[in-house]
This record gives structure tokens, C-alpha cells and sequence, in this order.
């Protein structure tokens, strides 16, 4: 079963605007992450962020997380054609140590038109 | 690039046949996680191995097995393949001190 679930399923936009995409899950984490993958291949580690931090960044990347709502969101700004892809949020709950598994989304498909 | 790689890329085999799917990781991450993405949708975890052990199970039957070797490399097998079995196969490997993963490119497995 999928834990967290993306909202928009799709999102298009222009070059230059700023694009959020939002996640939420159902039971408590560790840490949340978010990944990139194009066209249906291996994903990208985007940023992590820890279930004791509100917010984080990381380049053109921000990331917020609200354990009391079970939500987190992703911004991109000054968007590019590049930035087409589909991105998911993973929550992590594992029991710490070596032992943990990744739970992710169904992803929200960003287009970036030029 | 991740430094992670799987064969074959693409992959079509018959309802009924087994199936041997690679991944060798990057140097140092003994810890190599499985999961199956079906189109349209998002990862799901099969399993995770830590040093050559089954280190967690998802919600798949034993059909779908695995191996990890000491040389970075691990295995995915599935028995009895179904249609339901077409996915893009991904394996993702870890350092034990970090929690992201490194994901290879994925094998596009089609059962007919």
C-alpha cells in the first residue's frame, strides 16, 4: 500500500514560474524524502528532511514538513524545461539502524513548458 | 549517475517462466533495497538486504526472492511469473550511516 499521496497528479506550468507540489501521509516517520525519475527511469534523490525539521532547502529546492498535519511540500522555483518530471515524496519508518524501506506516493507529473 | 546498474534494461518473458534480474551497487553500501513500479504509479518495496540477510520484506510472496554477494551485486528472482508481474523493477543501494538512496535505472520486465 502507498503511504504518502501527491497532490497535483499533474502540473503545468511555464519556465520561470514556481511549481509546488504537496504530500501526505497516514502514520508517523522518520524522516520524509522526495525523488525526481524522467520518463519511467531510476530515481533521483532530491533532499531529505527529518521528522524534528519544519523546513529545508537545497538550491532552487524547498521542502516543508508538518508531522502535525502528516503533509509535506515541495517548491521549486524559477522552474525549467529540465524540471520535467515526475516527482514523488517518500516517508521512511523504519526502526532505525540498517533496518528501513522507503513508502512512496503516486507521484505528481510536472510539465515545464519553454 | 548514481554509480548503481541493473540488467538487462528490458526484459519480455512468458506467464509461467522465471526471471533473474541485477544490480551491482555502489562500492561501500551494503545495503540494497528491491521495489517494483507498475506504470503510472509509485515505487512499491519488495525487500531489503544488509549484508547478504533479507533485512525486511514488503508485501510480496515468496515467488519473489533475492540475493545479495559480498562483491556489491545482489539478485532479484521471481518464479511463476504473472501478467501482473510487468513493472519497472528498481534496486536502490545505501551507505548504513544514510537514509537516501542511490536508485539504478531499473529493468522494464513484460510478461506475456
Amino acid at each position: 500500500s502507498q503511504q504518502g499521496e501527491e497532490d497535483p497528479q499533474a502540473l503545468s506550468i511555464q519556465e520561470g514560474e514556481n511549481a509546488t507540489m504537496n504530500c501526505s501521509y497516514k502514520t508517523s516517520i522518520n524522516n520524509l524524502q522526495w525523488y525526481r525519475q524522467n520518463s519511467g527511469r531510476g530515481l533521483v534523490h532530491l533532499i531529505l528532511i527529518r521528522s524534528n525539521e519544519r523546513e529545508k532547502h537545497s538550491g532552487r529546492l524547498r521542502v516543508t514538513l508538518d508531522t502535525s498535519k502528516k503533509s509535506s511540500s515541495l517548491l521549486i522555483t524559477a522552474s525549467r524545461a529540465a524540471d520535467t518530471a515526475s516527482y514523488f515524496c517518500a516517508t521512511d519508518k523504519g526502526s532505525g539502524g540498517s533496518n528501513y524501506k522507503l513508502t512512496f506516493g503516486k507521484g505528481t507529473l510536472l510539465t515545464v513548458n519553454p | 549517475e548514481t554509480g548503481v546498474t541493473q540488467s538487462p534494461t528490458h526484459l519480455i518473458k512468458t506467464r509461467g517462466q522465471q526471471v533473474t534480474l541485477r544490480c551491482s551497487s555502489q562500492s561501500g553500501h551494503n545495503t540494497v533495497s528491491w521495489y517494483q513500479q507498475a506504470l503510472g504509479q509509485g515505487p512499491q518495496f519488495i525487500f531489503q538486504y544488509y549484508r547478504e540477510e533479507e533485512n525486511g520484506r514488503g508485501n510480496f510472496p515468496p515467488r519473489f526472492s533475492g540475493l545479495q554477494f559480498p562483491n556489491y551485486s545482489s539478485e532479484l528472482n521471481v518464479n511463476a511469473l504473472e501478467l501482473d508481474d510487468s513493472a519497472l523493477y528498481l534496486c536502490a543501494s545505501s551507505h548504513p550511516q544514510s537514509r537516501e538512496q542511490y536508485f539504478g535505472p531499473g529493468t522494464r520486465l513484460t510478461v506475456t
